[in-house]
């Protein structure tokens, strides 16, 4: 069964840092993996989508990147905004389903 | 503006009232599907949907049950709710069920008394 972790799982930095969240899951065979942003009491929102013949993409200041055969992503985020904070989540989309890690809560302080 | 609109968005009933959150999607997406997002646990799927009149079990269907009568319309339904089903739900669509891009609504959150 997929299973999918996301380190770390809270992260505080000041503003204007670049950063990086990771994402490792146990399975390769994805159809593609998709990074969301959760506000609290709100829905998910699309951030990025990596098909599993693509690398990498971009949006912004964001940057997503994925090897399959590792098994791994990372999000990342240049020149942090307070703006920014939220929880991260990752998905991989196998058949019919998408699995979820727990996230990463990112707190970015002024 | 394309979007997945879920009602209601906070719901406290009491154990064994039967309650129906809807869930509906304007972009002509085949596949819809409901999740449960609870602490330490994550998303978790409970049913989903590959198309007008055909369902199937996620991964958490106990307690539950849909339909998909129309294309845009895929209804979560609790026949007889009980206080472990407290938690958050998210209605999602997508083209297909592989190789697509996600769309999620923003959320049910259900307490059960």
């Amino acid at each position: 069964k997929q299973e999918v972790t996301q380190i770390p799982a809270a992260l505080s930095v000041p503003e204007g840092e670049n950063l990086v969240l990771n994402c490792s899951f146990t399975d390769s065979a994805i159809y593609n993996l998709q990074w969301f942003r959760q506000d609290p009491g709100k829905g998910l929102t699309s951030l990025l989508l990596i098909q599993s013949s693509q690398r990498e993409q971009t949006s912004g200041r964001l940057n997503a990147s994925l090897d399959k055969s590792s098994g791994r992503s990372t999000l990342y985020i240049a020149a942090s905004q307070p703006g920014d904070s939220a929880t991260y989540l990752c998905a991989v989309e196998g058949f019919n389903k998408f699995y979820f890690g727990s996230g990463t809560k990112l707190n970015v302080k002024p | 503006e394309a979007q997945v609109t879920q009602n209601p968005r906070y719901l406290i009933t009491v154990t064994g009232k039967k309650l129906t959150v809807t869930c509906s999607q304007n972009m002509n997406h085949e596949y819809m599907s409901w999740y449960r997002q609870d602490p330490g646990l994550g998303l978790r799927q409970i049913y989903y949907s590959m198309n007008v009149e055909v369902t199937d079990k996620g991964d958490v269907p106990e307690g539950y049950k849909v339909s998909r009568k129309e294309k845009r319309n895929f209804p979560l339904i609790l026949e007889s709710p009980s206080p472990n089903q407290t938690s958050l739900y998210f209605c999602a669509s997508g083209l297909t069920g592989a190789n697509t891009e996600a769309f999620f609504g923003q959320g049910t959150r259900l307490t059960v008394v």
